[in-house]
Formats: C-alpha cells, structure tokens, sequence
C-alpha cells in the first residue's frame, strides 16, 4: 500500500513554544489529508481536513489558531501547534488520500504518529 | 450523525484459533469501509477497503465483510497467531471527506 510518513516521530518542548509537525504522502498524490488527536487508549478524533491549495476545515472545538494547518503541495501537510500547552501533549496522526478511487471512494493512509510532550 | 460501534471490545485467544470482530453503523448511506490496524505506539495500517458496492475483501488470512442494509461489517481472522495481536479499527466513510472510526477491539494472541 501507499506510505505515508510523519516527522518528527517525537517531540518534547516547553510550554509556550511552537511545534510543527510534518506528514508526507511518499509514492502518491494527495489530494485530502487529515490531522487526527489521540488519548491514551481511546480512538483517533478528527481535527481537521485540508484540501491542497484550500483552507483546512476544522472539526467543531479545535482552535484554528492554534493548530495551524497547511497544505501548501500534493505531497506535504504540516500541522503548527502554537503556544504549547501541557494539555496539547498528545498522539498526533496525519492521514492523506488521492482523489477517486474505485466504486466509490479512495483508500485513506496513515502516518506513525508523532508523539508531543509538553513540559 | 454516523455512529460506528465495535464488539467485543476486548479479546483474548489462544494461537491458531480463527476469530471474528465485529462493527456496526448506524447510517448505511457509505461511501466505504476500512478495517485498521494500530499497533501501541504506532500509526494505522489499512487492512481491508470495502466499497459500498462490495459485499467482501480477502488479503491472505483477512476477510471482511460488508452487509450495508443492516449496518455491519466483520472482519474474521484465520489461524490467529501472537503478531496479530494489536488494535483492530473500523471506520465509515459517507458523503464528503471524513471517516468516523469505532472504538477498537484490543486482540491478543496467547502463544
């Protein structure tokens, strides 16, 4: 299947700082990806979705403001936390699609996760 | 609003025992369905892709299914082995982008 990566796997920084968090589609174009949020040992919640070229659409809650997204080519989303908090420390997971896909709808990738702390 | 739920939420097995997770929704307008994998730690890997149209995919020892009318799907795993224990997912697709995931089965393969 496609790959996707994410980088960096880890972070760590104080609170107050900015993070951001790269996702690649590696062998395919994507069209859609998405920024997801996981606690420990619940399922992932959808933060936003980003088209290429547009501006993302946040799910009701998340701050646009402070989670910056940009999808700026076909192979490349970022996710910008800004000003840290402790409660931003999460499991963060990108996702991406290409356009189509037979009889109804492409698959959707995953990355590995990048895990931040904040101190 | 599409809600998908996933039964049992917790299973323990021995090794070689064929086994059968289960997943609901509660809209049946989809567009697809995917079954997931997460390791601890560690990012999604897609198993299976069903499209609304399918009613089954197989890849080696997976096969899923997909019944759209009652809103379930089950993914039955042959001849479990240790390295198929992990989180398994399920998610719905519908109208526009986003997947709505279930809560996971946690399965662990005894040796």
């Amino acid at each position: 299947g496609a790959v996707v990566s994410q980088h960096p796997s880890r972070v760590i920084c104080k609170s107050g700082t900015s993070v951001k968090i790269e996702c690649r589609s590696l062998d395919f174009q994507a069209t859609t990806m998405f920024w997801y949020r996981q606690f420990p040992k619940q399922s992932l919640m959808l933060m936003a979705t980003s088209n290429e070229g547009s501006k993302a659409t946040y799910e009701q809650g998340v701050e646009k403001d402070k989670f910056l997204i940009n999808h700026a080519s076909l192979t490349l989303s970022t996710l910008t936390v800004t000003s840290a908090h402790p409660e931003d420390s999460s499991f963060y997971i990108c996702s991406a699609r290409e356009a189509g896909g037979a009889g109804g709808g492409a698959e959707q990738y995953f990355g590995p996760g990048t895990r931040l702390t904040v101190t | 609003k599409q809600e998908v739920t996933q039964i049992p939420a917790a299973l323990s097995v021995p090794e070689g025992e064929n086994l059968v997770l289960n997943c609901s929704f509660t809209d049946s307008a989809i567009y697809n369905l995917q079954w997931f994998r997460q390791d601890p730690g560690k990012g999604l890997t897609s198993l299976l892709l069903i499209q609304s149209s399918q009613r089954e995919q197989t890849s080696g020892r997976l096969n899923a299914s997909l019944d759209k009318s009652s809103g379930r799907s089950t993914l039955y795993i042959a001849a479990s082995q240790p390295g198929d224990s992990a989180t398994y997912l399920c998610a719905v697709r519908i109208s526009g982008s986003r997947l709505t995931f279930g809560e996971g089965t946690q399965l662990t393969v005894n040796p």
